[in-house]
């Protein structure tokens, strides 16, 4: 079966970088769009971007420059790298598998980043 | 961008009682494929989302027929023929036919009396 684990909570400063990771299992990785989907407290879903079967990214215009998403096919992981932290980045971090036309259907259990000085 | 507008922001249901949902796009979701892509996703407090319903009205695997999805172009609907105490929640639609980016509703808030 589809399973997406992402890493653990984190607790960064205003400023610094996180990483968060996906490691996906039960399908074969380099097959779907795999998306980073962003939900702050008590707010609505945002997508980040996403990286493509092929391997190329294509980032949502709000998160250009400061977000990287990469993947290691050796151990079908997703990484979501975002940098210059502020408070209003502090959400709930999911990563999402998706087929070509479709685009998001399994969701991981989702990654809290606490941006806090 | 398309922007994704979902009414009424929250429902409170009777149990046993039916629902709906309407979601309306800036754009047409019409794909060049033939296609429509406009999914619908349930997420319950502290959980992710899940989805339930893709390219219109199609379920997903272990989604009781009791949810269904119509429209076309610019307006869709979710249909909730009775309401169950799990049905508690948020529902968001989603578009992937215009990208990026990929874009959501704000959501309906489903409260089960």
């Amino acid at each position: 079966q589809v399973q997406l684990v992402q890493s653990g909570a984190e607790v960064k400063k205003p400023g610094a970088s996180v990483k968060v990771s996906c490691k996906a299992s039960g399908y074969t990785f380099t097959g779907y769009y795999m998306s980073w989907v962003r939900q702050a407290p008590g707010q609505g879903l945002e997508w980040m971007g996403w990286v493509h079967p092929n391997g190329d990214t294509t980032y949502a215009q709000n998160f250009q420059g400061r977000v990287t998403m990469t993947r290691d096919t050796s151990i079908n992981t997703l990484y979501m790298d975002l940098s210059r932290l502020t408070s209003d980045d502090t959400a709930m971090y999911y990563c999402t598998r998706g087929e070509t036309g479709d685009k998001i259907d399994y969701w991981g259990q989702g990654t809290l980043v606490t941006v806090s000085s | 961008d398309v922007v994704m507008t979902q009414s009424p922001l929250s429902l409170s249901v009777t149990l046993g009682q039916p629902a709906s949902i309407s979601c309306r796009s800036s754009q047409s979701l019409l794909y060049s494929d033939g296609n429509t892509y406009l999914n619908w996703y349930h997420q319950r407090p502290g959980q992710p989302p899940r989805r339930l319903i893709y390219r219109v009205s199609n379920r997903d695997s272990g989604v009781p027929d009791r949810f269904s999805g119509s429209g076309s172009g610019t307006d869709f609907t979710l249909k909730i023929s009775w309401v169950e105490a799990e049905d508690a929640g948020v529902y968001y639609c989603m578009q992937a036919t215009q990208f990026p980016p990929l874009t959501f509703g704000g959501g309906t808030k489903v409260e089960i009396k």
